[in-house]
């Protein structure tokens, strides 16, 4: 079973600060993306990581997928309120379905 | 477009009980897909659909069953809910593969008493 695990699980900052998301896993991937799910409605798509090594920057939102292609991060600068939500990571895998990760929680007080 | 929508937003099931979740879908897509999200579980796949006509199961498809009569709805079933179905419900569909970009109903939130 291709499992995806983030960490941290939970967060809470003040706005302004900056943090790091992490996905990892023991298999590799073909792709990688990345959601954002605010309370009540489904997930957004961010973002796609398809190379090893690859950086995407997305305003104050820098996402990495690692070289080996196991692994990802997900970097924002000066956190805003705005940023809060649940953030999750899915990756296609041998099945070509997608296996999200357990998410984590966002909170940016003001 | 609406994109992807989902009905009902809320319900309340007794133990025994059976009902059918619709979603729909105005972008042509190919792909669709019902999950369920828990606490701590992030999103876990219940039943899929490559295209009309077709279904096949996803990583948790017990006590639930699928139809894509048509292409753009997909309806998700429970013949005889338990406590343990108590979750939130999403759609999402994609154009192709199940690597393209998932695009998400608002989810229904399903309380089985």
């Amino acid at each position: 079973t291709q499992l995806l695990e983030q960490s941290p699980q939970f967060l809470s900052i003040q706005e302004g600060e900056n943090l790091t998301v992490y996905c990892n896993s023991s298999s590799v991937f073909s792709s990688l993306q990345w959601y954002r799910q605010e309370p009540g409605e489904g997930p957004v798509l961010l973002v796609t990581v398809v190379t090893g090594g690859e950086v995407k920057k997305l305003k104050r939102l820098t996402f990495q997928f690692g070289d080996a292609r196991k692994d990802s991060s997900l970097h924002i600068t000066a956190a805003q309120p705005g940023d809060t939500g649940l953030y999750l990571c899915a990756a296609a895998g041998a099945t070509n379905k997608l296996i999200f990760g357990t998410g984590t929680l966002l909170a940016v007080q003001p | 477009n609406a994109g992807v929508t989902q009905t009902p937003k809320f319900r309340v099931l007794k133990t025994g009980q059976s009902m059918t979740l619709l979603c729909a879908q105005d972008m042509n897509h190919e792909y669709m897909y019902w999950y369920r999200q828990d606490p701590g579980m992030g999103l876990r796949l219940i039943h899929y659909s490559v295209g009309e006509g077709t279904t096949a199961k996803g990583e948790v498809p017990d006590g639930y069953n699928v139809s894509r009569l048509k292409k753009q709805n997909f309806l998700l079933g429970l013949e005889s809910a338990a406590p343990s179905q108590t979750s939130v419900y999403f759609c999402a569909s994609s154009y192709v593969t199940s690597g393209d970009t998932q695009y998400f109903g608002p989810g229904t939130r399903l309380t089985v008493l």
